[in-house]
């Protein structure tokens, strides 16, 4: 079982429409959670950071964690062309040291 | 928020050759930093964690003595792709942690990236 298990998409949405990326983790000691966006040929840049259960907004997007389940999720509310990428899910293993990534979730939203 | 810088951004050299890049934290102190390994349409593989002032800990499967990594000041490292072959070339992506401004938990900030081609 792979640490950090995401669908690999790709997604397809329209604008203006909730897009919903998710993401199951196996350490369930895992403290932190993150959700970065990475466009082609770049390095992953930070959305969003999630530490207990329940739900995080900021903005237009909204994490969600469930640690008994293990499962962290990102919602994209009025999604745009713009968040056309692939958006990967980390956590930070239980010693609080490592990051551990996903593979990715390549995002379309079609205008 | 915190900044990671690489060189270079990109670097093409010859199957045989040592390519070295380096991975600064411009605003703040890094004890610990990451390198990361990206190929196309796959996600970031953690190489090795590279300690100030002591050995690197690398990744199960990571053969530590071509990739040479040398944290040699709170600010810097580097990693050295010894004789460089085309399997090799990929995206080598650094980050550090360091403290989120808006709260207390440290979270990852990543460097550009340097793109490695080997011919």
């Amino acid at each position: 079982q792979k640490e950090v298990e995401q669908n690999s998409g790709p997604l397809s949405v329209p604008e203006g429409a909730i897009a919903s990326l998710n993401c199951t983790y196996s350490d369930r000691g895992s403290q932190s959670f993150f959700w970065y966006r990475q466009y082609s040929g770049k390095s992953p840049e930070l959305i969003m950071s999630i530490y207990s259960n329940g739900d995080k907004e900021d903005g237009r997007f909204t994490a969600q964690l469930n640690k008994a389940s293990q499962y962290v999720s990102l919602l994209i509310r009025d999604s745009q062309p713009s968040d056309s990428a692939t958006y990967l899910c980390a956590v930070t293993t239980s010693g609080g040291f490592k990051t551990i990534f996903g593979a990715g979730t390549r995002l379309f939203v079609k205008a | 928020g915190a900044v990671v810088s690489q060189h270079p951004s990109w670097v093409i050299c010859k199957s045989g050759t040592s390519v070295k890049i380096e991975c600064r934290s411009l605003d703040f102190q890094a004890t610990t930093m990451f390198w990361y390994r990206q190929f196309p349409k796959q996600s970031l593989m953690l190489m090795a964690t590279s300690n100030e002032g002591s050995k690197a800990t690398y990744e199960q499967g990571v053969e530590k003595d071509k990739f040479l990594i040398n944290h040699a000041s709170l600010t810097l490292s580097t990693l050295t792709v010894t004789s460089a072959h085309p399997e090799d070339s990929s995206f080598y992506i650094c980050s550090a942690p360091g403290r989120m401004t808006s709260g207390s938990t440290d979270t990852q900030y990543f460097g550009p990236g340097t793109r490695l081609t080997v011919l």
